[in-house]
């Protein structure tokens, strides 16, 4: 089974609805990222958290990670058609810091319908 | 531009061959981070390297094998291939996790 799970695997909102994604794991997470992708592109950074209870914003996206560290949600307050393409969380086991390599999960294709 | 620099962009190449895509890190970055990404797989991690040296192995094939120069750039050698190994390759360099991950835009490789 996957260590890292997304749900929902994908996502159609009506321009200027929020939207919730999530990511839970098997396992706690020393480190919790967030990219974007665009389709057959690279991936774009967007967040990173590391302690429970953690939550932080940019622009209208807002990610947390939950106390026990082991799922996190990102937030999208009055969707966009710029805020479309595939979500992709990946998770650090490794601790301490180590720069160990990151486990992602499948993504959410999130489309925004104008 | 991340500052994470792959070539090529794209391949096509025939099974049975082997290809070598090349990765740039982003300055001063020591680790880089091989992952590939399939429509069924997802994004899968290969290898990672730290400084020259081999640090973690993830799903990666035999017929497939990596190394970092001195000047801390990377080659991922894809030999053999399989019609199952087209896929975007990508890479990821790091400074430490407080820092993150800075991916490239990926290769995309086909086999036909």
């Amino acid at each position: 089974s996957q260590e890292l799970e997304q749900s929902p695997q994908s996502l159609i909102v009506q321009e200027g609805k929020n939207l919730t994604i999530n990511c839970t794991s098997s396992k706690t997470l020393y480190g919790l990222y967030w990219y974007k992708q665009k389709y057959g592109e690279g991936l774009i950074f967007l967040m990173m958290l590391q302690k429970g209870g953690e939550e932080k914003s940019h622009e209208k996206i807002t990610a947390k990670l939950d106390e026990k560290k082991q799922q996190s949600s990102l937030h999208i307050t009055a969707s966009q058609p710029s805020h479309a393409g595939i979500y992709l969380c990946g998770a650090d086991y490794n601790y301490g810091g180590s720069q160990g390599n990151l486990i992602f999960g499948k993504g959410t294709k999130l489309s925004v319908k104008p | 531009d991340s500052g994470v620099t792959q070539t090529p962009k794209h391949l096509i190449t025939a099974t049975g061959q082997r290809v070598t895509l090349r990765c740039s890190p982003r300055s001063g970055d020591l680790s880089v981070y091989w992952y590939q990404q399939s429509l069924d797989q997802g994004l899968q991690f290969l290898i990672q390297y730290y400084n020259g040296e081999e640090r973690a192995k993830g799903n990666i094939l035999e017929r497939f094998s990596a190394q970092q120069f001195p000047d801390l750039h990377s080659e991922l050698n894809l030999s053999s291939l399989e019609l199952g190994d087209s896929a975007l390759y990508f890479c990821a360099s790091s400074s430490g996790t407080l820092y993150g991950y800075t991916f490239g835009s990926g290769t995309r490789l086909t086999v036909v």
